[in-house]
């Protein structure tokens, strides 16, 4: 079945350390999200990626890394400058034509700080 | 004025009863519209999309679209306690596939 992973589920970060969230889709979807959600918060968008290659910053990068080497494949890396990372963590994918029914999303990882 | 605006809620509907939501947006020029449900700490799930004026039915869930007064809406007919989720409106970029979302209402369904 075609979808999208993201792993792991939950992930605990020390102080000062740079962690990789992972997403991978097997929809042939041009255009790759990453959103973080913080509890009773709407989505903010962190980066997106339209084609290989190629990505932009989205309202919240500051503190955060992305790459797009496959079409694939859209992780990021959550660094030791971003001083509030706890947050549920959510990837998500599109097709880039018009009536592109919507965003899917993976299951989430959420991400602690300890 | 936010791009897209809902109504956080909650909003608390007896069940068996319909549960309206709404959402608002600015951008003249949006084309498409989405409803997703996201149940706590799970990620958010499609339930319809509309790209013209009028209703869209589908089971228990109705989408109404009105361009002209830049709403959107979710009805949804005999509400039952799996309803009770957080409910995220989604809206185009003009004509661009890229989407601007919404808070979410929070909606509770009372057995």
């Amino acid at each position: 079945d075609g979808g999208i992973t993201q792993s792991p589920k939950y992930l605990f970060r020390k102080e000062g350390q740079n962690v990789t969230l992972s997403c991978e889709q097997n929809l042939n979807h041009d255009a790759m999200y990453w959103y973080r959600q913080d509890p009773g918060q709407g989505l903010r968008l962190i980066y997106y990626s339209q084609i290989v290659n190629d990505f932009q910053k989205g309202d919240i990068a500051e503190g955060y890394s992305v790459s797009r080497e496959k079409k694939e494949s859209f992780p990021l890396t959550v660094t030791s400058a971003q001083k509030n990372p706890t947050a549920f963590y959510l990837c998500a994918s599109s097709s880039t034509g018009f009536s592109s029914g919507g965003y899917t999303f993976g299951s989430g990882t959420r991400l602690t700080v300890v | 004025q936010k791009e897209v605006e809902q109504n956080s809620g909650p909003l608390s509907v007896p069940e068996g009863a319909i549960a309206s939501l709404n959402c608002t947006y600015s951008d003249r020029g949006s084309q498409s519209f989405f409803w997703y449900r996201q149940y706590s700490g799970k990620s958010p799930e499609l339930i319809m999309f509309i790209y013209s004026n009028g209703d869209k039915e589908d089971g228990r869930f109705t989408a109404q679209l009105n361009k002209a007064s830049q709403y959107v809406s979710l009805l949804i007919r005999d509400s039952q306690p799996s309803d009770s989720a957080t409910y995220l409106c989604a809206v185009s970029k003009g004509s661009n596939y890229q989407l601007i979302w919404g808070a979410g209402t929070k909606l509770i369904i009372k057995p």
